[in-house]
C-alpha cells in the first residue's frame, strides 16, 4: 500500500466557497501530481511539481492553484468553487513507479 | 498525436471466467506501459509495468502482454472473482522529457457477476 493520503475523501460545498484539498506522501518523492477525473473518463493532469517551490500547470486548464512548500505536502486550492468544478481529484507521487492517493470526490452545489 | 485507446469500453463476465482487455497506443518515443486497477471511488493501483524489452509480465491472476512493434498491449484476467470488478486503465509513458509524461486510456469497466 502506497503512503499517499488525501483529505477530505468527500466534500459537498456551496458555490463561491474557498476550498483546499490536501495531499501528503511519506515516500520522499520529489515529483507530485494532481489529476481531475470525471466518471468514465480518463485522468487529466491539472498540476505537477518537481520539488519544493516548483509548480507547473498540466494539460487541462484548471482554475485551481497549488503550492509546494514541503516535499511531502502538495495542497490544491479553489478560491471560489463552482458547479463546473464537481469532479474527482486524484493526487499522485512518483519516483520510478507512480502511486495514487484515494482521491477526493468534490461536489459543488 | 500521442494517444492510448482501450477496448472494450465495458465488459460483463461471470465469476470464474477469463477475460482479456486491450490497449493500443501511439505514444512515441515509448518508455513503458502500465496497467492500473481502479476501484470505484478510489485511486488507481498499479498491476504491472513493462518496458520496451518485456513482452509479458504476470501479477497473480493478471498477465499483461506487450507488442512494442504493433504498439499493442493486453491484460488477461484468469478465473475472475467478484473483487475484480473495477476499471482497468492502460497508461503509457514517453521518454520525451525528464517528466516522462504519462498518457492515460479511458479504461475498461469490468463487472464480474456471481
Amino acid at each position: 500500500e502506497a503512503d499517499i493520503y488525501q483529505t477530505p475523501r468527500y466534500l459537498v460545498i456551496g458555490t463561491g466557497k474557498k476550498i483546499t484539498l490536501e495531499c501528503s506522501q511519506t515516500m520522499g518523492h520529489d515529483k507530485m501530481y494532481w489529476y481531475q477525473q470525471d466518471p468514465g473518463m480518463e485522468l487529466h493532469l491539472i498540476h505537477y511539481s518537481y520539488g519544493v517551490n516548483s509548480t507547473e500547470k498540466g494539460d487541462l486548464s484548471s482554475e485551481s492553484t497549488v503550492s509546494r512548500i514541503r516535499t511531502e505536502h502538495f495542497p490544491l486550492t479553489l478560491e471560489s468553487a463552482r458547479p463546473s468544478h464537481t469532479s474527482q481529484y486524484l493526487c499522485a507521487s512518483r519516483e520510478n513507479e507512480q502511486f495514487f492517493g484515494p482521491g477526493t470526490r468534490l461536489t459543488v452545489l | 498525436k500521442n494517444q492510448v485507446e482501450q477496448s472494450p469500453q465495458s465488459l460483463i463476465i461471470l465469476e470464474g471466467k477469463n477475460c482479456t482487455l486491450q490497449c493500443n497506443y501511439t505514444v512515441s518515443p515509448f518508455s513503458n506501459l502500465r496497467w492500473y486497477k481502479q476501484d470505484t471511488g478510489r485511486g488507481p493501483v498499479s498491476l504491472t509495468i513493462m518496458t520496451f524489452s518485456e513482452n509479458t509480465k504476470s501479477n497473480g491472476r493478471y498477465t499483461a502482454t506487450l507488442d512494442a512493434d504493433t504498439k499493442q498491449s493486453s491484460l488477461h484476467i484468469t478465473a475472475s472473482q467478484l473483487s475484480d470488478s473495477a476499471s482497468y486503465i492502460c497508461v503509457v509513458s514517453d521518454r520525451g522529457s525528464t517528466l516522462g509524461r504519462l498518457y492515460f486510456g479511458r479504461g475498461t469497466q469490468l463487472t464480474v457477476w456471481p
